[in-house]
């Protein structure tokens, strides 16, 4: 059973351009959650998904941050008009969706995604 | 609300020595706690959890953890440090139901010396 996927592994943008990250969760999960770990910091969470449902979101920044887990394919963590500031390792988890699974309460972590913004 | 505290940024052990990585928690809610370890440039592993039942939890390689309600309290120990365990470990907590977001602390930097 692969593990959490998360592609690319190092994204460098320019300020102002935007950037894309994708996530695919490990097989038979439907929870997927996303995280953001800043330099000498633990991670924070930033949004929580289900297929097709934005379920949490209360960790996005409320400007140019989107997410989107889609019926088919991975899930997006997208950043429009990238700053110095959003340079940090993102980090893709997902969870089994059957409640009745003794490890469905636990995350999963995928390799993350680096951005670094020149 | 929830929240982690660890203790000590940096451990330093020798080879072969005790390890100790502190983590007290707040919850207002039964929590569950895990601890993760993340090597160089890679992402986070499962080292153990706690949910409910046997307070003393073991992990992979040779680590385990104690939950102590009274001292609010998940401290990892393992009895002899081995170099490959020089890593970053996260404790984090969680209210108990999928879905929940995992809060974590600040990382505990473990090196290792010979």
């Amino acid at each position: 059973n692969a593990g959490v996927m998360q592609n690319p592994r190092h994204l460098v943008r320019r300020r102002g351009q935007e950037a894309r990250l994708r996530c695919s969760p490990m097989k038979g999960h439907s929870h997927v959650y996303w995280y953001r770990q800043l330099p000498e910091e633990g991670l924070k969470f930033m949004v929580y998904l289900q297929k097709e449902n934005i379920i949490d979101e209360s960790g996005m920044p409320k400007e140019r941050f989107s997410a989107e887990f889609p019926k088919e394919g991975p899930s997006i963590l997208r950043i429009q008009q990238v700053v110095r500031g959003d340079s940090a390792a993102y980090f893709c988890a997902s969870s089994p969706r059957d409640l009745r699974d003794p490890y469905q309460e636990t995350q999963y972590f995928g390799p993350g995604t680096r951005l670094l913004v020149l | 609300a929830q929240s982690v505290t660890q203790l000590g940024s940096h451990v330093s052990v020798s080879e072969g020595a005790l390890v100790l990585l502190r983590c007290n928690y707040s919850s207002s809610v039964p929590p569950y706690l895990f601890w993760y370890v993340q090597y160089p440039n890679q992402g986070l592993q499962l080292l153990l959890k706690y949910t409910t039942g046997a307070t003393l939890v073991k992990g992979i390689n040779g680590f385990e953890a104690e939950f102590k309600k009274s001292e609010t309290s998940f401290h990892l120990t393992k009895p002899s440090a081995h170099m490959s365990d020089a890593a970053e470990y996260f404790c984090a907590v969680s209210g108990g139901q999928a879905g929940t977001a995992l809060i974590f602390g600040k990382g505990t930097t473990l090196s290792v010396s010979s």
